[in-house]
């Protein structure tokens, strides 16, 4: 009964070459997030959809984009992997805004490495 | 644009004893919600406990519960009866009302058998 699938769990990219990274939901929410992570410390947002509008956080290089092509799929693009973006990137859910008791669900994160 | 402050990077507990984690936020939300989240080693995030701001009754949850104090913008976490399984990351969290959740640095609980 997972939720929020992330794939793959493990990613090794060569520093500069393109990488994808995907999310999906079987919740139906409205909001989808990705979040950067790095050792021992706090996810730090990068953007979030609330359905197909977007929303960059504005400290979020323009390495980083973001697709969702439809409710349940959400994409990670790093255009050009530098070796400061190898982190664990956490996908998250949750509900419209305002919606009582609103939290975010998470996948188990994909942990990018860059050689 | 709201921060979370936690302020002990580490703590440690006995198993069945008691352990307090400690945050602070500020926001300017009139109405919110504060969140504890878990992080086990290699896990995912999962959630511990919410706290609804207008509800001056603090939220609990079987073994855990929260002291929240809105004047002074304090939300901490209480576990009881510490077990070998809560040892994770704590982080606590507080969306805006755009649902974008920010959260604080963390706190790295080890429980000693």
């Amino acid at each position: 009964d997972a939720m929020v699938i992330q794939n793959p769990r493990y990613q090794v990219t060569q520093f500069g070459k393109p990488v994808t990274l995907s999310c999906s939901q079987t919740l139906n929410h409205n909001v989808m997030y990705w979040y950067q992570q790095k050792s021992s410390q706090a996810p730090k947002l990068l953007f979030h959809y609330y359905d197909k509008d977007f929303n960059n956080e504005a400290d979020t290089p323009d390495n980083f984009q973001s697709r969702r092509p439809n409710t349940s799929f959400c994409f990670l693009d790093i255009r050009s992997p530098g070796l400061g973006d190898a982190a664990m990137y956490l996908c998250a859910t949750s509900r419209d805004p305002g919606t009582v008791n609103t939290e975010a669900f998470f996948g188990q994160g994909t942990r990018l490495t860059v050689v | 644009a709201q921060t979370v402050t936690q302020s002990q990077p580490e703590m440690s507990v006995q198993e069945a004893e008691t352990v307090t984690l400690s945050c602070t936020y500020d926001t300017s939300e009139s109405d919110y919600y504060l969140f504890w989240y878990k992080q086990p080693p290699s896990r995912q995030m999962i959630l511990v406990i919410r706290q609804e701001a207008y509800k001056q009754q603090n939220a609990t949850e079987n073994r855990f519960s929260v002291n929240f104090q809105k004047a002074a913008k304090s939300f901490s976490l209480k576990i009881s009866d510490s077990q070998l399984g809560d040892a994770a990351m704590y982080f606590c969290a507080s969306p805006n009302t755009g649902n974008q959740f920010y959260f604080g640095t963390g706190t790295s609980l080890t429980v000693i058998p």
